[in-house]
């Protein structure tokens, strides 16, 4: 699977749009970019994921570039409850169902 | 999206028993389910995959004989620490396989925390 890069923090203001960056200028064409979030002491949380096209649903949006080398996480309207670690995982068929978690980024949403 | 669940949600135990952790797909059936380990202030790491009727595939590093898991069920996975000892303890999560849909995601448990005393 590809890796992963993603900035180790970032701050939010409260209402305002947080966009969560990722590198992975090494996938591959079959490979799709998922997001999950962790909140202190809780399991991670399905967000979305991704091949080559946008997508967007009722947690987030999830920007893939062109060349499918870098993808932006939208979250519309932070709040104080998505505060949390987001991680980007490319995941392609030859690992299976595996999952491999990076450092991930701390987003903090700030009142 | 899909629940899955653990329990319990936290032990606390004698250095030298065995714990037993279970993880269910609530709302979907699930053939592969995933065992993970956080320690503070790391991510998580895979230590095992979890198959339903056969056999699991542990990570390198991962004792199979200390860490067993079962799958007994389409719906259920556990994960037994023999002869826990202090440095065991850790934050352990199960992740279940999702088939429906187009492409197959993994729904995660509240994780379980161990203290091993």
């Amino acid at each position: 699977d590809a890796k992963t890069t993603q900035p180790p923090s970032m701050d939010c203001a409260e209402g305002r749009a947080a966009n969560l960056p990722c590198n992975h200028s090494t996938i591959s064409g079959n490979e799709y970019v998922y997001w999950y979030r962790q909140i202190h002491s809780q399991g991670p949380q399905y967000i979305i994921h991704g091949l080559k096209n946008n997508e967007t649903n009722e947690m987030a949006s999830l920007i893939i570039t062109e060349d499918r080398k870098s993808s932006t996480l939208i979250l519309p309207h932070a709040t104080l409850r998505d505060t949390a670690v987001y991680y980007c995982i490319v995941k392609g068929e030859t690992s299976g169902s595996r999952l491999t978690f990076g450092e991930g980024t701390q987003l903090t949403v700030n009142p | 999206g899909a629940v899955v669940s653990q329990h319990p949600s936290w032990v606390i135990c004698k250095s030298g028993t065995s714990v037993k952790i279970e993880c269910r797909s609530l709302d979907f059936q699930a053939t592969t389910m995933f065992w993970y380990r956080q320690f503070p202030k790391q991510s998580l790491m895979l230590m095992a995959t979890s198959n339903e009727g056969s056999k699991a595939t542990y990570e390198q590093g991962v004792e199979k004989d200390k860490f067993l898991i079962n799958h007994a069920s389409l719906t259920l996975s556990t994960l037994t620490v023999t002869s826990a000892h202090p440095e065991d303890s850790s934050f352990y999560i199960c992740s279940a396989r999702d088939p429906r849909g187009y492409q197959e995601t993994q729904y995660f448990g509240p994780g379980t925390r161990l203290l091993v005393l």
